[in-house]
């Protein structure tokens, strides 16, 4: 089975400009999850997309947004982009139907590296 | 305060030394206490988990959870240059998928 990937691997943007980073799901899970991971505040939710909607949501400004596609695949955007955007981004699926009493493990890609210039 | 704190390291041993990682937190509605490994340039893989206080062992690691502290860790018992990695605790609610992560704890086992 196919792992969780991510692409692209590496960017470099400078200030002001946006970006978009793809990830792409284990086949049958149905939540993607993303991350934030910087060496000061370390690895920070952003927000969870389930059945193509957003159901959780982490305390980042709206700069950051995501979508889900109807096969799962998800994508983040972030937009007019500041130097402490550069971090590594990781998104991690899982089936997702987590409740009150069962959790769902999170499987994380590699990551896209993001560097703002 | 942060909701999860974790030394950040690093930890040096010695190889087949035990490694002892420990993490804190503050929000006693965290049910769910992960350990995550992560190797350089890679995402983090998920060790063990476990949902109530007490011990969890899987082969030479073992987790513990104290929820009257709030007080979690990870055991590596007979560790491997190969276990040197970022630890990284993390803490979920019910019903959820938002992991709070530990800042991670560098472990550099010298053969």
């Amino acid at each position: 089975k196919a792992g969780v990937t991510q692409t692209p691997r590496y960017l470099i943007k400078t200030r002001g400009q946006q970006v978009t980073l793809s990830c792409s799901p284990i086949s049958g899970h149905r939540s993607v999850s993303w991350y934030q991971q910087t060496p000061g505040q370390g690895l920070q939710f952003l927000f969870e997309y389930f059945s193509e909607t957003q159901r959780n949501k982490g305390n980042f400004p709206g700069r950051f947004s995501g979508r889900q596609f109807s096969n799962s695949r998800s994508e983040m955007n972030v937009s007019t982009l500041e130097l402490g955007d550069s971090a590594l981004y990781l998104c991690a699926s899982s089936i997702g139907l987590a409740g009150e009493s069962s959790y769902n493990e999170q499987f994380f890609g590699p990551g896209t590296r993001l560097t703002v210039l | 305060q942060k909701e999860v704190e974790q030394d950040p390291g690093p930890l040096s041993v010695p190889e087949g030394a035990i490694v002892s990682l420990n993490c804190t937190y503050s929000n006693s509605a965290f049910q769910y206490f992960m350990w995550y490994r992560q190797y350089s340039r890679k995402g983090p893989e998920l060790l063990m988990y476990t949902y109530s206080s007490g011990n969890k062992e899987d082969g030479r690691f073992t987790a513990q959870v104290d929820k009257s502290s709030k007080y979690i860790s990870l055991f590596i018992r007979d560790s491997q240059p190969s276990d040197s990695a970022t630890y990284l605790c993390a803490i979920i609610k019910a019903a959820g998928n938002k992991l709070t992560f530990g800042g991670g704890t560098r472990v550099l086992v010298k053969p």
